[in-house]
């Protein structure tokens, strides 16, 4: 069975662009969980989505939004891009919406520069 | 530092399970802990509220623990309802000389039918 996989593995843009992440969850599981970790820096909460509605967001701008799509997957956007938001950005999923019970997947590097 | 960390960040049930929500804090010295519910879009409601001879806290189905030499504090909520679905805020008080009051960033809770 397929894990929670993510694309790009790796993406490049330069400031003032705009980058979109994708994720899809583990087949069967409806939350979809967006985490941002900064070189040196823990897991930071972005988004949480469950059955396409977002339930709770993070302390970032509005720059950063996503959206779930009807089969779960799920978009990361981020607008207008800066220095700072070079990151990992980690997609997890969970079957109930249970933080304990989400499985993660390899990551978006993405660099800007 | 005076802190105050709730977990987990987000939560989803079925209507009639139980749950347990944590929170634990480092702040000195301590004066009391409440446990707020708050709907959205509207202003906390107090649910409990301990000091520091106190361990634990009924209100209908919502039980409050405190162990004061541990510094942490749980919300049980029991045969949860749809109505239960809010963000749930652990707040302490310090007391030193002037009062402050500092809050949790909250676990917001879905119940699901």
């Amino acid at each position: 069975e397929a894990g929670v996989t993510q694309s790009p593995t790796h993406l490049i843009k330069t400031r003032g662009q705009q980058a979109t992440l994708r994720c899809s969850p583990i087949s069967g599981h409806t939350s979809v969980y967006w985490y941002q970790q900064a070189l040196g820096l823990g897991l930071q909460f972005l988004l949480w989505y469950d059955e396409g509605e977002e339930r709770n967001r993070g302390n970032f701008p509005p720059r950063f939004s996503g959206r779930q799509f009807p089969n779960y997957s799920s978009e990361l956007n981020v607008n207008a891009l800066e220095l700072e938001d070079s990151a990992l950005y980690l997609c997890a999923s969970s079957l109930d919406g249970t933080l304990t019970e989400a499985f993660f997947g390899q990551g978006t590097r993405l660099t800007v520069v | 530092k005076n802190q105050v960390e709730q977990s987990p960040q987000s939560l989803i049930i079925l209507e009639g399970k139980n749950c347990t929500l944590q929170c634990n804090y480092t702040v000195s010295p301590f004066s009391n802990l409440r446990w707020y519910k708050q709907d959205t879009g509207r202003g906390p409601v107090s649910l409990t509220i301990m000091t520091f001879s106190e361990n634990t806290k009924s209100n209908g189905r919502y039980t409050a623990t405190l162990d004061a030499d541990t510094k942490q504090s749980s919300l049980h909520i029991t045969a949860s309802q749809l109505s239960d679905s809010a963000s749930y805020i652990c707040v302490v008080s310090q007391n030193t000389g002037g009062f402050k009051t500092i809050f949790g960033a909250g676990t917001r809770l879905f119940v699901k039918a």
